[in-house]
């Protein structure tokens, strides 16, 4: 399966300062998409990452917010602005069908503490 | 739209004890279901795929479209499968719903 690097893995930041995750994975991949895992919650996707193109935000979430780049099939980025305490949560990327399997394959994740 | 319940956020047996981790669905396309596993400091990894019909680490899942569940199972508990446990429906567009998932502990 594919190999996903996120970065930063942790960060501590500011109430009303941005952040830039990277996700770099070791193949191309069509899908590929950013989560939120809230303390003690699940994950709830965010969007969906198009290369070459506008994100697609779920509901709730919307670009002014959660700024995403897709410049290539390989890599992609994740910018939370302007933070609350309430952004506290981990980030994840995911890939889907990387080298042809049917699955997701996720990031480390990056832990955001906002203060 | 999709769902995912998994009933029980909390489920705790002893070591060498059945264990089954509920998992129930709704989506009117067709579904590709996913349990992906958390130990504690580690990344989300994926478990089992139903359209793989395999046993991983002793764990298994069968699709029962009737009752649209995917219920995890595993004969005798280890302590080391003491995780978190997430179901996860993904649709041919890759978007996934994830239950909130229920954390096991294995009692020695």
């Amino acid at each position: 399966s594919a190999v996903i690097s996120q970065k930063p893995s942790r960060d501590i930041c500011q109430r009303g300062t941005s952040l830039t995750i990277q996700c770099q994975v070791d193949s191309q991949v069509t899908m590929m998409f950013w989560y939120r895992q809230q303390p003690g919650q699940s994950l709830t996707l965010i969007a969906t990452a198009n290369q070459g193109s506008e994100a697609t935000y779920e509901s709730g979430f919307v670009i002014d917010k959660f700024p995403i780049s897709r410049p290539n099939l390989t890599f992609s980025t994740l910018t939370v602005s302007n933070m609350s305490p309430e952004d506290s949560s981990i980030y994840l990327c995911s890939v889907y069908r990387a080298s042809g399997a049917n699955v997701l394959t996720f990031g480390a994740g990056s832990r955001l503490t906002v203060l | 739209a999709q769902r995912v319940t998994q009933p029980e956020k909390l489920l705790s047996v002893f070591k060498g004890a059945p264990v089954e981790l509920k998992c129930n669905y709704s989506y009117s396309g067709s579904p590709e279901l996913f349990w992906y596993v958390q130990y504690s400091r580690q990344r989300l990894q994926l478990l089992l795929r139903h359209i793989s019909r395999e046993s991983i680490k002793g764990f298994t899942a069968d699709l029962n479209k009737g009752e649209t569940s995917f219920h995890l199972k595993k004969p005798f508990a280890q302590e080391e499968d003491s995780a978190m446990y997430y179901c996860a429906l993904v649709t041919n567009a890759g978007k996934s719903t994830f239950g909130d998932g229920t954390t096991l502990t294995v009692k020695p």
